[in-house]
């Protein structure tokens, strides 16, 4: 079935420092979420990519689909402690159901 | 707006005890979904509808049964609970119109002891 991978799966940063993280999917997407869940809470949607190639940006952070739209990333700069959390990544397959596979998240810890 | 209602926050079973988690969402939303959280082991969809009447299986499905019972609310019921039920329970629904961007619940923290 179709499975969507996050890499890393922890990453550790000093605030102020980028980075950047990784989604790749075993199929090819309709599209692709990002989502972050701050510790104890729920999920929260951040953005969805569409098109091939596209980029999207929300303030510090910046998200991008492949061009054969089965991988995506999020870049963040200069990483602040309100950061924190786990973000994930989900995509629909295309031609797929109604059902989104979310990958197994990137847990974010900053060092103040 | 409410967005997407969870009840119970919290609940202790016994293995074997029976009970059953609602949702229920006030956005006028077609579809609805059950996650479980685990540990390291990100969202995991139980069950979906995609429409009032229909519900389908994902990737977990054993050892539950899910009620679409109307647009609103989407009941998700463990028969027989056993330890390895034990979870973060999410709820979650969206719109099936130009976007895919689900709404999650607050959570139903589950555990079976």
């Amino acid at each position: 079935g179709q499975q969507v991978m996050q890499i890393p799966q922890y990453q550790h940063v000093q605030e102020g420092e980028d980075f950047t993280t990784y989604c790749n999917s075993s199929t090819t997407l309709s599209n692709i979420q990002w989502y972050k869940q701050r510790p104890g809470g729920h999920p929260v949607f951040l953005i969805q990519l569409v098109k091939s190639g596209e980029v999207k940006k929300q303030k510090r952070l910046t998200f991008q689909f492949g061009e054969a739209k089965k991988n995506s990333s999020l870049h963040i700069t200069a990483t602040q402690t309100t950061d924190v959390g786990t973000y994930f990544c989900a995509g629909r397959k295309l031609g797929g159901s109604e059902k989104l596979v979310f990958g197994k998240g990137m847990k974010l810890t900053v060092n103040p | 707006n409410a967005g997407v209602t969870q009840t119970p926050k919290f609940q202790v079973l016994k293995t074997g005890q029976s009970m059953t988690l609602q949702c229920a969402q006030d956005m006028n939303h077609n579809s609805m979904y059950w996650y479980r959280q685990d540990p390291g082991m990100g969202l995991r969809l139980i069950y979906y509808s995609a429409s009032e009447g229909t519900t389908d299986k994902g990737e977990v499905p054993n050892g539950y049964n899910v009620s679409r019972l109307n647009k609103r609310e989407f009941s998700l019921r463990l028969e027989s609970a056993a330890p390895s039920q034990t979870s973060v329970y999410f709820c979650a629904s969206k719109t099936r119109v130009l976007t895919d961007t689900q709404y999650f619940g607050p959570g139903t923290r589950l555990t079976v002891l």
